[in-house]
């Protein structure tokens, strides 16, 4: 099991264009959040995806979407990009049950520069 | 409004000496702490939950809610405990984090 994995490693973009992340969650896994890490600060979280929907949602603009495939996998969106969004994105997969959530776990993250 | 806040940004010990990585929150609820972990190069990865009490690497965390902290500690730090750490808060299970600005641990020799 690769656990969860994302995609690309590192990007730069130019002001003002838009971007697409991407998550494969961990085998077994139906959630996906994302979380927002700039530099020296913790993560953020943005939104999180359940049964193909927006399920909770951070405190960032609608600039920011993203999409759940039927195979669990995820996509985070940023349109009109920011030098502000420059951060390291990560992905986080769990598994939602009767009993509650299982563990989340974490990504290796997208590091996105926006020059 | 939820908050985490971590105090120290870089703590550094010598191996053997007790550590206390400081976690306080504001939340008017009953929330799940945890704390994360991420090594050197690695992702962030969970150590330990409060509702499981349990230790981990030898590290212990107790929730004290009238106090409103999580301390994370290890009476014997080594160096392999060198990484950064991060408090979180989750109003439900792992479902929105929300995570301190972290800790640096450097455990020197």
């Amino acid at each position: 099991d690769a656990g969860v994995t994302q995609s690309p490693t590192h990007l730069i973009k130019t002001r003002g264009q838009q971007v697409t992340l991407r998550c494969s969650p961990k085998s077994g896994h139906d959630t996906v959040s994302w979380y927002q890490q700039a530099l020296g600060q913790g993560p953020q979280f943005i939104f999180q995806y359940y049964e193909e929907e927006e399920r909770q949602r951070g405190n960032f603009p609608d600039r920011f979407s993203g999409h759940q495939f039927p195979n669990y996998s995820s996509e985070l969106n940023v349109n009109a990009l920011l030098l502000g969004d420059s951060a390291l994105y990560l992905c986080a997969s769990s598994l939602r049950g009767r009993g509650g959530t299982t563990e989340a776990f974490f990504g290796q993250g997208t590091r996105l520069t926006v020059v | 409004a939820q908050r985490v806040t971590q105090p120290e940004k870089l703590l550094s010990v010598f191996k053997g000496a007790p550590v206390e990585l400081k976690c306080n929150y504001s939340y008017s609820g009953s929330p799940e702490l945890f704390w994360y972990v991420q090594y050197s190069r690695q992702r962030l990865q969970l150590l330990l939950r409060h509702i499981s009490r349990e230790s981990i690497k030898g590290f212990t965390a107790d929730l004290n809610k009238g106090e409103t902290s999580f301390h994370l500690k290890k009476p014997f730090a080594q160096e392999e405990d060198s990484a950064m750490y991060y408090c979180a808060l989750s109003l439900y299970n792992f479902n929105k984090f929300y995570f301190g600005s972290g800790t640096k641990l450097n455990v020197k020799p």
